[in-house]
């Protein structure tokens, strides 16, 4: 079964709103989790590394304004994507990482529309 | 510079035709290597992983890859498509535990009757 949840899968939302997609790892505590945007036929692009606890670290060109990230406990991040623009539609996907070797585990994903 | 590279954006096949996707990578050790698929609007499926040993790697839906170091390279193969493997795959890599993944542009799929 799924290790990793989104939610919402789905969300509209109209410009300048503040939307939150929230990432649960279900079956491990996490202490870092990832958040990637795909954008229509692209590939992934990791966005930022959030750490539980602290800061999320931010991939370059990522503002770290606009994309809030929360990791207060260890089974739930969020992303909080403020003031949000058409632009900013896209798919965000989380993941965490888990056991001795580097495998993902990720999330169904969510679809955010910006009108 | 680190960067994984499919060099083929779209790939035809016909159903039950054999089926090679490419992917080369770039990075200064042998990193942790996936193949990923993605249905429409769906979020990624893992379809195997190469971390060491056997440089063949089964995965799930008949999907099998090689891990060859001289050519830095980890291409995806299946003996015989189905139409339900029209899908985009991701192939990505990853350096040590707890690191993001990157990500290949993708390769879509599509297979014809």
């Amino acid at each position: 079964g799924a290790v990793v949840s989104q939610h919402p899968s789905r969300v509209i939302c109209k410009s300048g709103t503040s939307v939150k997609i929230e990432c649960r790892s279900l079956d491990f505590q996490a202490t870092t989790m990832f958040w990637y945007r795909q954008f229509p036929k692209q590939s992934l692009m990791l966005m930022a590394t959030s750490n539980e606890g602290s800061k999320a670290t931010y991939e370059q060109g990522v503002e770290k304004d606009k994309f809030l990230i929360n990791h207060a406990s260890l089974t739930l991040s969020t992303l909080t994507v403020t003031s949000a623009h058409p632009e900013d539609s896209s798919f965000y996907i989380c993941s965490r990482s888990g056991g001795a070797k580097n495998e993902q585990f990720f999330g169904p994903g969510t679809r955010l529309t910006v009108l | 510079a680190q960067s994984v590279t499919q060099p083929d954006i779209h790939i035809t096949v016909s159903e039950g035709a054999s089926l090679e996707l490419r992917c080369n990578y770039s990075y200064g050790a042998t990193p942790y290597l996936f193949w990923y698929v993605q249905s429409p609007g769906q979020g990624l499926q893992l379809l195997l992983k190469y971390f060491s040993g056997d440089t063949l790697v089964q995965g799930i839906k008949g999907f099998e890859a090689e891990f060859k170091r001289s050519q830095s390279s980890f291409n995806l193969r299946k003996p015989s498509v189905h139409w339900s493997d029209a899908a985009e795959y991701f192939c990505a890599v990853g350096l040590t535990s707890g690191y993001a993944l990157n990500f290949g542009k993708g390769t879509s799929l599509l297979v014809t009757p």
